[in-house]
């Protein structure tokens, strides 16, 4: 069973820091893309950052470009995300995902959707 | 990118069936055949119903079925039972190499 499971979040001040934690486990971590997608309180989805398995590719939204870094470890199957120049509009539910891939002829690439998600982890911006 | 345009909340009867669009433009619903739709229970984690328009998970019931035309897509649960009672997301590719998708406003189906 596919298990994504995340950590960290918490009470944060104006310009603060947090690093969020996804730990997985059920399938192959080090195969698959994986992102972040955040949702903030009575509001809808939005993805925040994606990276490749191999940590090759990363991307970000423009809401969060130069404050947040993804990272992933994938001896230890985990994923994580470093928020820095944290701001009240950052408060959200944090989830994690993973990116689907198709395989054609040995050769993989990401499909354009997210298979499984985390519970997620609050974060809180407020002074 | 702009969030995809969403009806915030539609209704129906249990038994009977109801459509969600979500409308985008040719550069994202209209022009690739990468939309995903998520049923959110409150509290809850997103869980996926729907891919490439039109493909079920395995374990997702047949009356949930999607469709596309131009730049709307659609998400249709029939035979509409309380636990459908949820919010439900639309995500499409916007063709650009640096974001997987762009998420519509969300809907919010009552299960009168």
């Amino acid at each position: 069973e596919v298990q994504l499971v995340e950590s960290g979040g918490g009470l944060v001040k104006p310009g603060g820091s947090l690093r969020l934690s996804c730990a997985a486990s059920g399938f192959t971590f080090s195969s698959y893309s994986m992102n972040w997608v955040r949702q903030a309180p009575g509001k809808g989805l939005e993805w925040v950052s994606s990276i490749s398995s191999s940590s090759s590719y990363i991307y970000y939204a423009d809401s969060v470009k130069g404050r947040f870094t993804i990272s992933r470890d994938n001896a230890k199957n985990s994923l994580y995300l470093q928020m820095n120049s944290l701001r009240a509009e950052d408060t959200a539910v944090y989830y994690c995902a993973s990116q689907h891939r198709y395989c054609t002829n040995g050769v993989c690439y990401p499909a354009y959707y997210f298979d499984y998600w985390g519970q997620g982890t609050l974060v809180t911006v407020s002074s | 990118q702009s969030a995809l345009t969403q009806p915030r909340s539609v209704s129906g009867s249990p038994g009977q069936s109801v459509t969600i669009s979500c409308t985008g433009t040719s550069s994202d619903v209209g022009g690739y055949n990468y939309v995903s739709w998520y049923q959110q229970h409150p509290g809850k984690a997103p869980k996926l119903m729907i891919y490439d328009v039109s493909k079920r998970p395995s374990g997702v019931p047949d009356r949930f079925s999607g469709s596309k035309s131009g730049n709307t897509a659609s998400l249709t649960i029939s035979g509409l039972q309380a636990e459908d009672e949820a919010d439900y997301y639309c995500c499409s590719y916007a063709g650009s190499y640096t974001s997987p998708g762009v998420f519509g406003t969300g809907t919010k189906v009552t299960v009168l």
